[in-house]
Parts: C-alpha cells; structure tokens; sequence
C-alpha cells in the first residue's frame, strides 16, 4: 500500500504554546488530506479536509482558528494546534488519497500531551 | 441513526477460529469500501478495499459486500494473536468526495 508519513510520533508541549504536525504522502500525489482527532477506545473523529492549494474545510464544532491547516502541496499537510490546552491531549491523524487512489492511507498517527 | 453501524465488541475467540466482523449502513449512495485495522496507538492500516457486491479475498482476509443488503463483512480464517486489534469498516460515496465515513470499530482478542 501506498505510505503516509506523519511526524512528530509524540509531543509534549506546555499550556500556551502551539504545536505543528506533518504529514507527507511518499509515494503519490495527495490532492485530499483528511485530519482525525481520536479519544481512548473511540472511533476516528473528522476534524477537517483538506485539498492542496484550497482552504481546509472544518466539520462542525472544529475552532479552525485553533487548528490551522494548510497543504500547499500535493505530498505535504500540516496541522497546526495553536495555543494549546490540556483539553487539546488526543491522538492525531492524517491520511490521504490522490486522484487515482480512492482508497485512504493513514499516517502513524501523533500523540498530543499539553501540561 | 448512523450512517455506519458497526459492533463495538469486545470480541474474543481462540486462536485459529474463523472471525466475522460486520457493518452495516443506511446511505445507498456508498460505493466504495473499506476495512481497517488500528492496532492500540498507531494509525488505522488498510486492509482491505472493495467497490462491487461479491468476495474479494486477499490471504487470510476476505471482504464481502452486499449493497442489497446494505451489508459488509469481515473475514478472518485461522485467526492469530497478531490479529488483535480494532477493525473498523470505513465507507465512501464517491463522486466529488472522498469523505471516509467509519464505523466505530470491533476490538478484537484472539486467546493463544
């Protein structure tokens, strides 16, 4: 299957501070790149959309002004959690499909710990 | 009601027994779908993909769709303790989004 790449695996950041998350599709062209928000022993939550040059789309109750995304490019988005809170600790992921590939492909997923 | 329904478990079975998972949805309009599996703390990984009714069989795994029914299933044979993990059915409708829609898993235990 085709790889997704997302970095950091883990962080820890302090109340207040803003954390940026990559995700890199490695072996083809990402034009869509979803971000999930997932709590213990629950199903992935949507955040948001994202298609490359175009402005993220948020689902409903998601702060776009918290969680900034941007893709500028077709193998590159990146979540940015700004001025975050102890509420904000949840494990992140991405995934992306190309235009050819209907299929998702998840990143490995980033684990957010705000003290 | 969901668009997806899935089973959230916990399913246990000894190690080689045959494992059935399951979903089922409401939205005619899905045409492509998808399994998953997520180990704890890590990314869902792909498992299987189907976008037609009928069997679609890839080493120990086989999917199979029923857009009839609205039904999609899950097989395992000769599960092993490896297995264990969350499945979840994902779901796409296709056309202008690729929107996954998801199930909220089956936690899966398979006893040595």
């Amino acid at each position: 299957g085709a790889v997704v790449s997302q970095h950091p695996s883990r962080v820890i950041c302090k109340s207040g501070t803003s954390v940026k998350i990559e995700c890199r599709s490695l072996d083809f062209q990402a034009t869509t790149m979803f971000w999930y928000r997932q709590f213990p022993k629950q199903s992935l939550m949507l955040m948001a959309t994202s298609n490359e040059g175009s402005k993220a789309t948020y689902e409903q109750g998601v702060e776009k002004d918290k969680f900034l995304i941007n893709h500028a490019s077709l193998t590159l988005s990146t979540l940015t959690v700004t001025s975050a809170h102890p509420e904000d600790s949840s494990f992140y992921i991405c995934s992306a499909t190309g235009q050819v590939r209907t299929e998702a492909f998840f990143g490995q997923g980033t684990r957010l710990t705000v003290v | 009601q969901k668009e997806v329904e899935q089973d959230p478990g916990p399913l246990s079975v000894p190690e080689g027994a045959i494992v059935s998972l399951n979903c089922t949805y409401s939205n005619s309009a899905f045409q492509y779908f998808m399994w998953y599996r997520q180990y704890s703390r890590k990314g869902p990984e792909l498992l299987m993909y189907t976008y037609s009714s009928g069997n679609k069989e890839d080493g120990r795994f086989t999917a199979q769709v029923d857009k009839s029914s609205k039904y999609i299933s899950l097989f395992i044979r000769d599960s092993q303790p490896s297995d264990s993990a969350t499945y979840l059915c994902a779901m796409i409708r296709g056309g202008a989004t690729n929107k996954l829609i998801f199930g909220t898993g089956t936690l899966l235990a398979v006893q040595p």
